[in-house]
C-alpha cells in the first residue's frame, strides 16, 4: 500500500529557531500534500494545502509566512515552523494523495518549542 | 466546518462488537462516507469507505441508511489495540479535495 514518511517524528527547539519537517511519499506520485495541526485532545485542524510545482494555500488564520510549506517534487513536500514560539508546539502530521490514491498519512512530527 | 456528528466516546468489551454511529444528514448525493482512525499519537489509518451500499473488508464493516443520513462502523471482535479515536468524513470520491476532520469517537476497548 501507499506509505508516507515524515520526519523528524519528535524534535525539540528553542524559542527563536526555525525547523524543518519533511514528507515524503514512498511509493506513489502526491500531486496534493496536506498540512494538519493537532493539539492535546483536539481534532486534526487543517493548516494547507500543497500541490506540487505550485503555492500552497493556507486555510483562514493560519500564517502564511511562520508556517513555509515547499512543494518541489511529487514525492516531498516541507513543512518550515519560522521564528518558532511556545505556542508553536504541537503535533503536525501531513497527509499525500495522488491519482488512484488514496489519502495516506505520516507518522506525524510532535514539536516542542522551549 | 466539519459535514458529520459523532458521539465524543464509547465503550466496548474486548471480544465483542463496536458499533460506532455517524450522522450526515447534508450528505451530497455524490460524496461518499470515510472512516478514518487515530491511535495515540499516529497518523490517522484509513479504515473503509462506501457511498450508499454496505462495505465490509478485513478491518471492519461500513453500514449506511438508506436515506444515506446516517452510517455505522462496526468492528466485530474489538481487541484492546482497536482503541483510538473514531473520524467519519465525508467526501467527494476521487480528486484531491481537503479532508476535514470533526471531532471524531473516542472508542475505549476494555478487557
Amino acid at each position: 500500500g501507499a506509505v508516507v514518511s515524515q520526519h523528524p517524528s519528535r524534535v525539540i527547539c528553542k524559542s527563536g529557531t526555525s525547523v524543518k519537517i519533511e514528507c515524503r511519499s514512498l511509493d506513489f506520485q502526491a500531486t496534493t500534500m496536506f498540512w494538519y495541526r493537532q493539539f492535546p485532545k483536539q481534532s486534526l485542524m487543517l493548516m494547507a494545502t500543497s500541490n506540487e510545482g505550485s503555492k500552497a494555500t493556507y486555510e483562514q488564520g493560519v500564517e502564511k509566512d511562520k508556517f513555509l510549506i515547499n512543494h518541489a517534487s511529487l514525492t516531498l513536500s516541507t513543512l518550515t515552523v519560522t521564528s518558532a514560539h511556545p505556542e508553536d508546539s504541537s503535533f503536525y502530521i501531513c497527509s499525500a494523495t495522488g491519482s488512484n490514491y488514496g489519502y495516506t498519512f505520516g507518522s506525524g512530527t510532535r514539536l516542542t518549542v522551549v | 466546518d466539519a459535514k458529520t456528528t459523532q458521539p465524543p466516546s464509547m465503550d466496548c468489551a474486548e471480544g465483542r462488537a463496536a458499533n460506532l454511529p455517524c450522522n450526515h444528514s447534508t450528505i451530497s448525493g455524490n460524496e461518499y462516507v470515510y472512516w478514518y482512525r487515530q491511535i495515540h499519537s499516529q497518523g490517522p489509518q484509513y479504515i473503509i469507505h462506501g457511498l450508499k451500499n454496505n462495505e465490509t473488508n478485513e478491518m471492519a464493516s461500513l453500514i449506511i441508511t438508506e436515506d444515506r443520513k446516517s452510517s455505522t462502523l462496526i468492528l466485530p471482535h474489538a481487541t484492546l489495540r482497536d482503541t483510538a479515536v473514531y473520524y467519519c468524513i465525508v467526501r467527494v470520491a476521487g480528486g484531491t479535495d481537503k479532508l476535514i476532520f470533526g471531532t471524531g469517537t473516542r472508542l475505549q476497548v476494555f478487557p
